[in-house]
């Protein structure tokens, strides 16, 4: 099965990077997805890494390391209506998607 | 970018009752569309798999008498939940994805389950 690990909770201030790291294992790999969901809502898409390094969207930037299983998600200037959860999901070789608990961000002013 | 629609956004039902919830795919040709299920704090379970025009796949542990899942068109699936009971009160997001993405999956906005 897939093995998927990320932090549960982060707090970071208004205005502040944070880093919300992402280890997975899986059969196979197709690519990396980041998600961001608000409480009550679906998820909505954030970014997609297939091959190692950096891809940077606005003040969004993932990073992937396939070789260590390793991603991040790099949220820059952070503003309140951040505060939501970061879901890491590994593509799996069978193109199927796996979510990781997710994390909890809590912008704080 | 290409939208998908569920419908209810919320259900209240009784206990003992069936629920259906329908996911649509409204500017493409969804070949494949996937049932999550996300208990509060929890993350996104898949339930089930569904290809157009063939029984949907089941992950262990979810029953299929229970979450028929009918997947007749290529726009189209349906979540039956049947003889709901309030342990199955939950958020149910489809999502779905084209022939031409293999990569991609397009996700409803949810349907929140209540069962009272």
């Amino acid at each position: 099965g897939q093995n998927i690990d990320q932090p549960t909770e982060m707090t970071a201030t208004e205005g502040a990077i944070v880093q919300i790291n992402c280890t997975y294992q899986t059969s196979g790999f197709n690519g990396l997805f980041w998600y961001q969901q608000h409480a009550g809502e679906a998820p909505t898409f954030l970014s997609y890494n297939v091959l190692d390094g950096l891809e940077e969207k606005g003040r969004f930037s993932s990073f992937l390391s396939r070789s260590k299983g390793y991603s991040y998600l790099l949220l820059k200037e952070l503003q309140m209506k951040d505060s939501a959860s970061y879901l890491c999901a590994p593509l799996d070789g069978s193109y199927q998607l796996t979510f990781g608990k997710g994390t909890k961000l809590s912008v704080i002013p | 970018g290409a939208v998908v629609s569920q419908h209810p956004s919320w259900v209240i039902c009784k206990s003992g009752t069936s629920v259906k919830i329908e996911c649509r795919s409204l500017d493409f040709q969804a070949t494949t569309m996937f049932w999550y299920r996300q208990f509060p704090k929890q993350s996104l379970m898949l339930m089930a798999t569904s290809n157009e025009g063939s029984k949907a796949t089941y992950e262990q542990g979810v029953e299929k008498d229970k979450f028929l899942i009918n997947h007749a068109s290529l726009t189209l699936s349906t979540l039956t939940v049947t003889s709901a009971h309030p342990e199955d009160s939950s958020f149910y997001i489809c999502s779905a994805r084209s022939a031409r993405e293999a990569s991609t999956q397009y996700f409803g906005p949810g349907t929140r389950l209540t069962v009272l």
